[in-house]
């Protein structure tokens, strides 16, 4: 199958302080991975969308200086949320698609949950 | 633009019946993949079922089957022998150029 690997799962920070969460695809290559936040009993609402080796496409409303991603490799995808604050605490879930043979779906991480103090 | 609608925010069904969600989507596009997701409390998404808007046939995958009508760009879910484990979020999707997904189901499974 295809894999997905998020960490971490929970991370508990303090306002102002940043945090790194990454994403990777553990058993297939994803030129494009996809970082969603997730509030309590709704849908999943598209942050961004990281392309390996060029910047990220940012969604309308979503900062991007707030909500950095890097996409380094064809397996690795990193969302910072910078300078943290409590509105900013969420589950956030990234998923990926595969490169070649695919057959459309997207794979999702396990998702993270953060919480800002 | 693509959308995709979930219209029952909540269902329920009893443990060994059948119930099915609904999802409509509009696109103008012809070539699309549909899916179903499944998020259950651990809010992992798990892919439940795929279908390709080319193939006449609808998809099953054991207890899940879809009745996929292209023409009404309907797209819904019917599971089968409910269990206990299926009480979940569910998620319609659909996919062209980009993925959109509707506002989710809740099912609950009665015992």
């Amino acid at each position: 199958g295809a894999v997905v690997s998020q960490h971490p799962s929970r991370v508990i920070c303090k306002s102002g302080t940043s945090v790194k969460i990454e994403c990777r695809s553990l058993d297939f290559q994803a030129t494009t991975m996809f970082w969603y936040r997730q509030f309590p009993k709704q849908s999943l609402m598209l942050m961004a969308t990281s392309n390996e080796g060029s910047k990220a496409t940012y969604e309308q409303g979503v900062e991007k200086d707030k909500f950095l991603i890097n996409h380094a490799s064809l397996t690795l995808s990193t969302l910072t949320v910078t300078s943290a604050h409590p509105e900013d605490s969420s589950f956030y879930i990234c998923s990926a698609s595969r490169a070649q043979g695919g057959t459309g779906e997207l794979f999702f991480g396990e998702g993270s949950r953060l919480t800002v103090l | 633009a693509q959308t995709v609608t979930q219209s029952q925010p909540e269902m329920s069904v009893q443990e060994a019946e059948t119930v099915t969600l609904s999802c409509t989507y509009d696109t103008s596009e012809s070539d699309y993949y549909l899916f179903w997701y499944k998020q259950p409390p651990s809010r992992q998404m798990i892919l439940v079922i795929r279908q390709e808007a080319y193939k006449q046939q609808n998809a099953t995958e054991n207890r899940f089957s879809v009745n996929f009508q292209k023409a009404a760009k309907s797209f819904s879910l019917k599971i089968s022998d409910s269990q206990l484990g299926d009480a979940a979020m569910y998620f319609c999707a659909y996919r062209a150029n980009q993925f959109y997904f509707g506002t989710g189901t809740s099912l609950t499974v009665i015992p």
